[in-house]
C-alpha cells in the first residue's frame, strides 16, 4: 500500500535550538519528494522538492535529505526561531500514469521562547 | 506576480445545499490542484486539471465535482452538503503537472462550514 507515514506527530522545542522531523515512504514507484511548512488556517508552502537522485536540499535554514534505497526523508531545522512554529507534511508523487501525490499526516512544531 | 487566489474565503451553508468555490491560478500556469482539509487532519486530494481536463481525481463522492476553464481558473462544486463537508478547500496551481516537479502555490483556502 502506498503510505506516507511522519513522526513525530508533534514536536514542543526551545527556540534557537535544531530539530529533525522523520518521513518514511512505502510509495513506488517513486518519483519525487517535497516538504511543505503551513501555518495554521493557511495553505501550504513549498520549502523542497528531491528527486531520485538528490540526497540533501537545503532551502535557508531547512535542509531536506533523502534516501531513496532505505524510503527515509528528513527535514532539518537549524536554529529555530518562533515563526517556525507551522505544520510540516511530507509529500511523495508516485510514478504512474497520474503521477498521483500521497501526502503525510505532517507533525505540528511549537517553538516555544 | 500575484499569487494564487479563491473566493469566497468564508463560507456558511445548511445541509442539502450546494457550493461553488472558485480558484485562479498564477498566470501562466495550467495545472490546478483541489485539496480539503478537515480539522487534525492532513490534505486529503479531490482532482487535479491540466488544460481543461481532469487528470486526477482523489476518493470523494461523485457529489464533488471540478471543472477548468480555458483562461485555467477553476472551480469545484459540492452538491447535497453534508455536516462533514465542513472543512478548509485549498487550490493549488504549478506551471505544469506534478510530475514535472514542479513547486506547487497554494492559495490561502475557502473556509467552508456547513450547518
Amino acid at each position: 500500500k502506498n503510505q506516507v507515514e511522519q513522526s513525530p506527530q508533534s514536536l514542543i522545542i526551545l527556540e534557537g535550538k535544531n530539530c529533525t522531523l522523520q518521513c518514511n515512504y512505502t510509495v513506488s514507484p517513486f518519483s519525487n519528494l517535497r516538504w511543505y511548512k503551513q501555518d495554521t488556517g493557511r495553505g501550504p508552502v513549498s520549502l523542497t522538492i528531491m528527486t531520485f537522485s538528490e540526497n540533501t536540499k537545503s532551502n535557508g535554514r531547512y535542509t531536506a535529505t533523502l534516501d531513496a534505497d532505505t524510503k527515509q526523508s528528513s527535514l532539518h531545522i537549524t536554529a529555530s526561531q518562533l515563526s517556525d512554529s507551522a505544520s510540516y507534511i511530507c509529500v511523495v508523487t508516485r510514478l504512474d500514469s497520474n503521477y498521483q501525490l500521497i501526502w503525510g499526516a505532517g507533525t505540528k512544531l511549537i517553538i516555544k521562547p | 506576480k500575484a499569487g494564487v487566489t479563491q473566493t469566497p474565503r468564508y463560507l456558511i451553508k445548511t445541509r442539502g445545499q450546494q457550493v461553488t468555490l472558485s480558484c485562479s491560478p498564477i498566470s501562466g500556469h495550467r495545472s490546478v490542484s483541489w485539496y480539503q482539509q478537515t480539522p487534525g487532519q492532513g490534505l486529503q486530494f479531490l482532482f487535479e486539471y491540466f488544460s481543461e481536463t481532469q487528470r486526477n481525481k482523489g476518493n470523494f463522492p461523485g457529489r464533488f465535482s471540478g471543472r477548468q476553464f480555458s483562461n485555467s481558473r477553476s472551480e469545484m462544486n459540492v452538491s447535497t452538503l453534508e455536516l462533514g463537508d465542513s472543512a478548509l478547500y485549498l487550490c493549488a496551481s504549478s506551471l505544469a503537472g506534478v510530475d514535472r516537479v514542479y513547486e506547487q502555490f497554494f492559495g490561502p483556502g475557502t473556509r467552508l462550514t456547513v450547518l
